[in-house]
């Protein structure tokens, strides 16, 4: 398994839709895990971290399951400006402070 | 506002040349700083680790003695890309740990076109 896996996408969704991705990762010490979004030619910036089994943020939610080590980001009611690609990040050991990066999930909302 | 500042945004330069970017930490000190590189349509890769006051940690493949690192500072580390060459166009991004907030800040990242 890669360390860091996604589905690369397009995700071509209409404005209002509910739009799930998934990440599974290799290193089964990771205790903490992160989202970031990444708009075209910008730095990433951290959308959301995940430490135990989930987090919410307004339209934002992110699941994690330990078992099956993967985590997933779910975006209610997208909006024109959620277009971005979402990266899936992951500690790289156990309180290690370097990341491994997904290839992130591009997602389009349409008008 | 940013809280990890890069630059120069971007660099356009003749083959042989060597080309320096810095990353600045503005509300923190930043023991650890990381450079990442970003081809297109690749994800971010981890080139190396900078660590103020000591020598950088390279990942495996990456020449440190072409992408040399200095860390001089807590709150400054800087990439210098030594006699650049086509293949080293791309997307270079530093961020820097706030281990207060335990979180990773990082820069606008650096587009370097070597022609």
């Amino acid at each position: 398994r890669k360390e860091v896996e996604q589905d690369p996408g397009p995700f071509n969704v209409p404005e209002g839709a509910t739009v799930a991705f998934n990440c599974t990762y290799s290193n089964s010490a990771s205790q903490s895990f992160f989202w970031y979004r990444q708009d075209c030619r910008k730095e990433p910036k951290l959308l959301m971290s995940v430490y135990s089994s989930g987090n919410e943020d307004g339209r934002f939610t992110a699941q994690l399951n330990r078992a099956s080590q993967y985590i997933s980001l779910l975006i209610r009611d997208s909006k024109l400006s959620d277009s971005a690609t979402y990266l899936c990040v992951v500690p790289s050991g156990a309180g290690s402070y370097q990341l491994t990066f997904g290839k992130g999930t591009k997602l389009s909302v349409i008008p | 506002g940013a809280v990890v500042s890069q630059h120069p945004s971007r660099v356009i330069c003749k083959s042989g040349t060597s080309v320096k970017i810095e990353c600045r930490s503005l509300d923190f000190q930043a023991t650890t700083m990381f450079w990442y590189r970003q081809f297109p349509k690749q994800s971010l890769m981890l080139m190396a680790t900078s660590n103020e006051g000591s020598k950088a940690t390279y990942e495996q493949g990456v020449e440190k003695d072409k992408f040399l690192i200095n860390h001089a500072s807590l709150t400054l580390s800087t990439l210098t890309v030594t006699s650049a060459h086509p293949e080293d166009s791309s997307f270079y991004i530093c961020s820097a740990r706030d281990i207060a907030k335990n979180i990773q800040y990082f820069g606008a990242g650096t587009r370097l076109s070597v022609l």
